[in-house]
This record gives structure tokens, C-alpha cells and sequence, in this order.
């Protein structure tokens, strides 16, 4: 299995909603992130998971909340979210330290904030 | 982590070779190239990578110069699924899991 998946594909929410992205690998990765694409622009670094723990946070604003329960899920928590955080989700995973660099993506989950 | 300058945007005839290049001059010793592309609205795909060799697999192949500067992407025989933004990106080969995409250069082949 070569897969990272996203769910959900498609997310609307409210500024004072709170949701959930979640993203599943089952190739073994020790490495997994989050990123955020606007349209036209190439994706933007989030979020980094290094066997489970916290390794990079791009001063993301604190409306954005990882979390790693085990090393095949990621997740991204969202609070109090703002029109222009409307994007695409993309995660991604790789083999971790010393390991092959290369990363595989999700498809994505479109977020609209209204 | 090095930065890297592709051209905005190309097009190739359908069944020629599309050559995609990248400047990466600040590129250092242990830092490779490595090369993906985004198709309309899916996650970006793995394509390539190399340190000094040039490198061939079954989507493409990837030069670098000698001087490790510069790079070219090859797709031998472009198809219209291989339209799409391609990017090139550097970064260390361990100890980081950080990588910077550049702008990438959209790729259009034609009919």
C-alpha cells in the first residue's frame, strides 16, 4: 500500500466551527506533514512529525493544532478559522531520518471558510 | 536550504521530449535535487531525485550539471497527462525533514 489518504475530500465551515482533517499511511513512514496550497501558489510547509513528536512548526497561528496519535494518523484540528485560510490540505509522509527523502502526498482536503 | 529559480512556463508538442530546467546555484555539497509535479488539484507527485549522477527511471530522466548548479528534468516522450506544474526542490539528504517549494513551471504539451 502506496496510499496516503485525506479525508474529508471537501470541507465547508463556519468561523466559529471546529473540525477535523485527518490523514492515514500504512507504508511504515516515521515522517509525516501538513502543508497549505492557495490557489496558483506552491504548497507551504506546516507542520512536521518526526516518529510521533513535533519536529517542525512554520509559526503556524495556534487556530491550526496537530496532532499525531500514532505513527500511521495524523491530524489537524481547526478552531476559530478565518476566510483566508481557505485552501487546499495536503499531507504527506516519508520514510524519516537518514531514510529516502522522498515524500508521498494525499490528494488533499479543500477547505472553505465562510 | 537552497533556493531554486524555474521558468514559469513551458509548452511541448505531444510525443517530444519535454526539457524542464533549474537553476539551484547556491546548492551545496550534501544537499539533493529533487523533482515533483501537480497535477490540476491532486497532492504533488515524486518524480526524481539525484546528488551527482544523472539518474533515470521509468517516468524521466534528471541531468546535473557538473557543476551541480543547474539541472534538467526530462520526460523523453510527453503525453497530455504530463501537463502539470513542475517543481524542482533542493534539501539535505538527513537530519531535515523541511522542504521549500519553489514557484515550479507549469507544463503545457499540446496536441
Amino acid at each position: 500500500d502506496t496510499e496516503v489518504t485525506q479525508t474529508p475530500k471537501h470541507l465547508v465551515m463556519g468561523m466559529t466551527n471546529k473540525k477535523s482533517l485527518k490523514c492515514e499511511q500504512h507504508m511504515g513512514h516515521r515522517a509525516m506533514y501538513w502543508y497549505k496550497q492557495k490557489a496558483k501558489k506552491p504548497p507551504e510547509l506546516m507542520f512536521v512529525y518526526s516518529y510521533e513528536k513535533l519536529s517542525i512548526n512554520e509559526s503556524v497561528p495556534s487556530r491550526f493544532s496537530p496532532e499525531c496519535p500514532n505513527s500511521s494518523l495524523l491530524n489537524l484540528h481547526l478552531h476559530a478559522l478565518q476566510p483566508e485560510d481557505s485552501a487546499l490540505y495536503l499531507c504527506a509522509s516519508s520514510q524519516g531520518a537518514g531514510g529516502p527523502g522522498e515524500q508521498f502526498f494525499g490528494p488533499g482536503t479543500r477547505l472553505t471558510v465562510l | 536550504d537552497a533556493k531554486t529559480t524555474q521558468p514559469t512556463s513551458m509548452d511541448c508538442a505531444e510525443g517530444r521530449a519535454a526539457n524542464l530546467p533549474c537553476n539551484h546555484s547556491t546548492i551545496s555539497g550534501n544537499e539533493y535535487v529533487y523533482w515533483y509535479r501537480q497535477i490540476h488539484s491532486q497532492g504533488p507527485q515524486y518524480i526524481i531525485h539525484g546528488l551527482k549522477n544523472n539518474e533515470t527511471n521509468e517516468m524521466a530522466s534528471l541531468i546535473i550539471t557538473e557543476d551541480r548548479k543547474s539541472s534538467t528534468l526530462i520526460l523523453p516522450h510527453a503525453t497530455l497527462r504530463d501537463t502539470a506544474v513542475y517543481y524542482c526542490i533542493v534539501r539535505f539528504t538527513s537530519g531535515t525533514y523541511k522542504y521549500i517549494f519553489g514557484t515550479g513551471t507549469r507544463l503545457k504539451v499540446l496536441a
